[in-house]
């Protein structure tokens, strides 16, 4: 079955730790894209790679990294300089460039909780 | 700017049909979506409308799109306690050279008997 996987889907971090949340598709996207969703807000961005190797800032990007290696892989780096890091986090993926209406396609989730 | 409007809650009776509504700013969208959100799961696309459509509609699902007013809305036929659910509502802004979607808040749908 083709999609995406997040994992873990529970985390719990110390504060002035760092953590790495994983994504995987196996859609064969070139697009893969991070958000924050915080209760009562909307998704917000936080990074987003159209292609391997490149990847850019979204919209709250402070405090976090990524990598874009492989094309089935986009894992996200959740640093000790985001000051308020619980939150859920959703992966997607999409066609290059919003090709087909640009449908993007999402995980299940991680929820990262700082203790 | 960048705002995609919902409200943030709506109670309907099992059966009833229920009307979300979206209000988003940019009038150079090409397409805008409704995703729809199940407790502690990921976003599913449940449908979507291209600019130059007025309406479209799938099963139970009927999506009304007012550009002059830049209003998009879902009707949901006869609701099930199964639809219960957060509804977003997201459009479509080329920024950068990339496609970004801007999603609204999301509007809770609650379903009782």
């Amino acid at each position: 079955d083709g999609g995406i996987t997040q994992s873990p889907k529970y985390l719990f971090r110390k504060e002035g730790q760092n953590v790495t949340l994983s994504c995987e598709q196996n859609l064969n996207h070139d697009a893969m894209y991070w958000y924050r969703q915080d209760p009562g807000q909307g998704l917000r961005l936080i990074y987003y790679s159209q292609i391997v190797n490149d990847f850019q800032k979204g919209d709250i990007a402070e405090g976090y990294s990524v990598s874009r290696e492989k094309k089935e892989s986009f894992p996200l780096t959740v640093t000790s300089a985001q000051k308020n890091p619980t939150a859920f986090y959703l992966c997607a993926s999409s066609t290059y460039r919003g090709q087909a209406g640009n449908e993007q396609f999402f995980g299940p989730g991680t929820r990262l909780t700082v203790l | 700017g960048e705002d995609v409007e919902q409200s943030l809650f709506l109670s309907v009776r099992e059966g009833d049909s229920s009307v979300i509504n979206c209000t988003y700013t940019d009038s150079s969208s090409t397409y805008l979506y409704w995703y729809k959100q199940e407790p502690g799961a990921g976003l599913q696309l449940l449908t979507y409308i291209f600019s130059n459509m007025d309406m479209k509609q799938d099963q139970r699902l009927t999506v009304l799109l007012n550009k002059k007013d830049k209003h998009l809305s879902l009707r949901i036929a006869d609701t099930q306690t199964g639809d219960s659910a957060i509804y977003f509502c997201a459009e479509i802004l080329l920024s950068g050279g990339y496609n970004k979607l801007i999603f609204g808040a999301g509007t809770r749908l609650a379903v009782h008997p």
